[in-house]
């Protein structure tokens, strides 16, 4: 059980177009997501929280504007990199974990690349 | 605040060699919890162990160990005679009690096991 699984796994796109990331938890719900980016030969920073029904809450220095965050089902959440620049490739990773859970279920990550 | 420091950027050691990654965190909360993930070249997180700060018992899993020290606020990884699967990063991550339980991770030991 506490399988996350995350879609595409990898994206190749032109600067300028956005991309959506979705996170969904496969045989549990859900009730908070994480987002995570992870730049080559570093560690995970934590984008934002999100809980299902709320607003996303980022960490400071990311910017809402540019990455949306969607929460919207307790299976479901969506990153939006929106207007991607070269500077935005990056392998993103979601987990997800249960109401009142300790522990994070982690996606097998997105690598995107902005062309 | 909280912070997990992982010294040791990078490791390399032969086959059946034992190796021992470090992890010292910093806390100003009672209760936490600390954990240690692999992340193979494919990119996914794999969930080790999980250790709450009430409980200071070390912990042997196969090959595996972990030494848990509150008074150097230390936990350390041991792999015992390890294998070329193990070369992955293992980051060291921590939470403390919380509506969210939001992940502080080391920056990552890569670990190289040559055969």
């Amino acid at each position: 059980g506490a399988v996350v699984s995350q879609h595409p796994s990898r994206v190749i796109c032109k600067s300028g177009t956005s991309v959506k990331i979705e996170c969904r938890s496969l045989d549990f719900q859900a009730t908070t997501m994480f987002w995570y980016r992870q730049f080559p030969k570093k560690s995970l920073m934590l984008m934002a929280t999100s809980n299902e029904g709320s607003k996303a809450t980022y960490e400071q220095g990311v910017e809402k504007d540019k990455f949306l965050i969607n929460h919207a089902s307790l299976t479901l959440s969506t990153l939006t990199v929106t207007s991607a620049h070269p500077e935005d490739s990056s392998f993103y990773i979601c987990s997800a974990s249960r109401s009142g859970g300790l522990e994070q279920f982690f996606g097998p990550g997105t690598r995107l690349t902005v062309l | 605040a909280q912070k997990v420091t992982q010294a040791q950027t990078e490791i390399s050691v032969v086959e059946k060699e034992d190796v021992t990654l470090d992890c010292v965190y910093e806390t100003r909360d009672t209760t936490y919890y600390l954990f240690w993930y692999k992340q193979p070249p494919s990119g996914e997180l794999v969930f080790l162990i999980r250790r709450n700060s009430f409980d200071e018992q070390n912990e042997i899993s196969g090959r595996y160990s972990w030494n848990f020290q509150k008074s150097t606020s230390s936990f350390n990884f041991t792999i015992t005679a390890s294998q070329v699967v193990d070369s992955a990063v293992y980051f060291c991550a921590l939470t403390q009690g919380g509506s969210n339980y939001k992940l502080t991770f080391g920056k990552g030991t890569l670990l190289t096991v040559n055969p």
